[in-house]
């Protein structure tokens, strides 16, 4: 099937902690995005990479990192997990440039630190 | 600064009848406009867009919205709604400082009941 998918779907996990989680899309778009979504369900950016080159990074703590091996691939390192950051986590890509191309979300991986 | 309202938390609508999700935004320049909707425990999934063109624009699963340019709003509508209509719908904004980056707004919970 042709999508954005992400690993894991769930991440439980203790303070202090060192996570990762993996977005895959095989649509052969050529953009994608780290987004997070709180308890209310509001959605804010975090970063956006273009061709592997990071083009958005948003206002994050440095104890996020990401990275992008590839165009098909980028991922979420996060570093001394804080309570803070419960949360889902959703990535997306997209094709096209002037930000005229839609955005495929990935299912999101629902992180709790304890 | 770019900005996106969605000023409904929730819209109630019995099966059968028409039903209007608001947005307005703000931005410079000309706006790029997209509603997605969210099912619960999955990711967001694209319904249409605005870039440019006929001001009524029509999406998957019968929605379609309007945009108004002087009134800075893009309300989604669906002529008939469905109970599995219910569910979580964003409207989003094209940044004009970035053309990558989405605004989102705060998401409206459509109840439709039978």
């Amino acid at each position: 099937d042709t999508a954005v998918s992400q690993t894991p779907k769930y991440l439980v996990t203790q303070m202090g902690n060192d996570k990762s989680i993996k977005c895959e899309q095989n649509l052969g778009h050529d953009t994608m995005y780290w987004y997070k979504q709180d308890s209310k369900k509001f959605l804010k950016i975090m970063f956006s990479y273009n061709n592997k080159e990071l083009i958005i990074n948003e206002t994050v703590p440095n104890r996020f990192s990401p990275k992008s091996p590839d165009k098909a691939h980028l991922n979420l390192h996060i570093n001394s997990l804080e309570l803070g950051d419960s949360a889902v986590y959703f990535c997306a890509s997209s094709q096209g440039s002037g930000g005229a191309g839609e955005q495929f979300f990935g299912p999101g991986t629902r992180l709790t630190v304890l | 600064a770019q900005s996106v309202a969605q000023p409904e938390d929730q819209v109630n609508v019995a099966e059968g009848n028409p039903l209007t999700v608001k947005c307005t935004y703000s931005v410079s320049g000309n706006p790029y406009l997209f509603w997605y909707v969210q099912y619960p425990n999955r990711g967001l999934q694209f319904l249409l867009k605005y870039i440019t063109g006929d001001n009524l624009v029509k999406g998957s699963y019968g929605f379609e919205a309007e945009f108004n340019k002087s009134q800075t709003s893009f309300h989604l509508k669906k002529p008939s709604a469905l109970v599995s209509d219910s569910a979580l719908y964003f409207c989003a904004v094209r940044d004009g400082g970035s053309s990558y980056k989405l605004i989102f707004g705060s998401g409206t919970r459509l109840l439709v009941r039978p």
